[in-house]
């Protein structure tokens, strides 16, 4: 088996400030994702990488970047963070192909 | 683009009565893949069913789903709800093999009473 760590678990901003969350994982998969979870929108993504140094973008790419250094890591940067962004943001990875997603446990985003 | 439409947001039934939550999905692809995946409180989200072959009922935990391509659906069911379904669930799609981009719906929060 493996895992996926997301950190940090809570991420706390002020409003217009550069944020950065990190996501590794151990399965050796291809594909890593980002997603935004809101209440009632459901899993939304910012970003995808289908390997390392790949980056496509999302639906909800706008105000996000996102870096794929080595294939276990994806990093995703809040630009400049917004209120109306508190969320939390999933991390997910999968093998290439019909294959499931793993998801990490989340990084719970407050903007002050 | 593509697109996946859960219509309930919230569904409330009685333990033991059936499940069914609603997923819906558009493409312009013929060889979607259909996911249906689970996410419980304090936990990460992770997979109940996934299925491409069009008319074959699929089935895990207790579940179970039909890809049914010419209405575009893949609803979720089961039997007999019990309290430990109280979760919130998601359809998902992959449009076509070789797109690595999956589709989420809204989500469907599923409360089951006593």
């Amino acid at each position: 088996g493996g895992i996926i760590t997301q950190t940090p678990k809570f991420l706390i901003g002020q409003e217009g400030q550069k944020l950065t969350l990190k996501c590794q994982q151990n399965f050796n998969h291809d594909t890593m994702y980002w997603y935004r979870q809101d209440s009632g929108k459901g899993l939304r993504l910012i970003y995808y990488s289908i390997t390392e140094n790949d980056l496509q973008k999302g639906d909800l790419s706008e105000g996000y970047d996102a870096s794929r250094e080595k294939k276990s890591s994806f990093s995703l940067t809040v630009t400049s963070a917004q209120k109306n962004e508190m969320a939390v943001f999933l991390c997910a990875s999968s093998s290439r192909g019909l294959a499931e997603q793993f998801f990490g446990p989340g990084t719970r985003l407050t903007v002050l | 683009g593509d697109s996946v439409t859960q219509k309930e947001g919230l569904v409330t039934l009685t333990e033991g009565l059936p499940v069914m939550l609603n997923c819906t999905y558009q493409t312009i692809y013929s060889n979607a893949f259909l996911f249906w995946y689970v996410h419980y409180l304090n936990e990460s989200p992770r997979l109940l069913l996934k299925s491409s072959t069009d008319n074959k009922r699929t089935e895990h935990q207790g579940f179970h789903a039909t890809l049914h391509k010419s209405s575009s659906s893949f609803h979720l069911q089961k039997s007999s709800a019990q309290l430990s379904d109280s979760a919130l669930y998601y359809c998902a799609l992959r449009a076509n093999y070789g797109n690595e981009k999956i589709t989420f719906g809204a989500g469907t929060k599923l409360t089951i009473k006593p």
